[in-house]
């Protein structure tokens, strides 16, 4: 399996651009979880799905973020408009869950956002 | 909220010195998660702990769970240049995910040859 992968690996934009990431996760892991990495706030959960439902999008930091999962190899994190304060590096992480067990998370390379 | 600390935000060894950061979270944990993130990488899951007590061992690398289940540590023995990078551990406190699970701010490891 090639891992969990993620589009684009850079993004240069301008403030008020609509920016778009995404992700395909492993095949047959249940579980999406989109991240935010900044140096200020560290590793931050945004949304995660489970079988292609999001369960809990308690950490979009506001309305301008909007993520969909429209198929199990699929997901995308919206920014829009975007803002100088997104820029961070966006991780997509998938696992399997097991009746009740909490597994491993495996990243994506992640996708590094900087606007402008 | 729940938050999950770490100490020490940096440390410099020698190679072939120990290494140990320790995680403390505000809450009780259901589990623990340890990842590690090269520079300019991804994280990387090392181990998850369960149990009250536990220690597991890979090689080097031992991860124990405190009786509490609210601390947790990593120890690393003789450590090597390629232990570099920056150790999470991420906790969760109750049976879902979201705002019950939270990375810590990490340790970053240097490793001075």
């Amino acid at each position: 399996d090639a891992g969990v992968i993620q589009s684009p690996r850079h993004e240069v934009t301008e403030m008020g651009q609509e920016v778009t990431l995404r992700c395909k996760p492993i095949s047959g892991h249940d579980y999406l979880f989109w991240y935010r990495q900044t140096m200020m706030r560290g590793l931050e959960l945004l949304i995660y799905f489970n079988n292609n439902v999001p369960i809990d999008d308690s950490g979009m930091p506001e309305d301008r973020f909007s993520a969909k999962m429209p198929n199990a190899s699929f997901s995308t994190l919206k920014i829009q408009p975007s803002e100088p304060r997104d820029s961070a590096v966006y991780f997509c992480a998938s696992s399997l869950g097991l009746a009740g067990l909490y597994n491993e998370q495996f990243f994506g390379p992640g996708t590094r956002l900087t606007v402008l | 909220g729940q938050q999950v600390m770490q100490i020490p935000q940096y440390q410099h060894v020698q190679e072939g010195e120990d290494f140990t950061t320790y995680c403390n979270s505000s809450t009780t944990l259901s589990n623990i998660q340890w990842y590690k993130q090269r520079p300019g990488g991804h994280p990387v899951f090392l181990i998850q702990l369960v149990k009250s007590g536990e220690v597991k061992k890979q090689k080097r690398l031992t991860f124990q769970f405190g009786e509490a289940k609210k601390n947790s540590s990593l120890h690393i023995t003789a450590t090597q240049t390629t232990d570099v990078g920056t150790y999470f551990c991420a906790g969760l406190s109750g049976y879902n995910y979201g705002q019950n699970f939270v990375f810590g701010p990490g340790t970053r490891l240097s490793v001075l040859p």
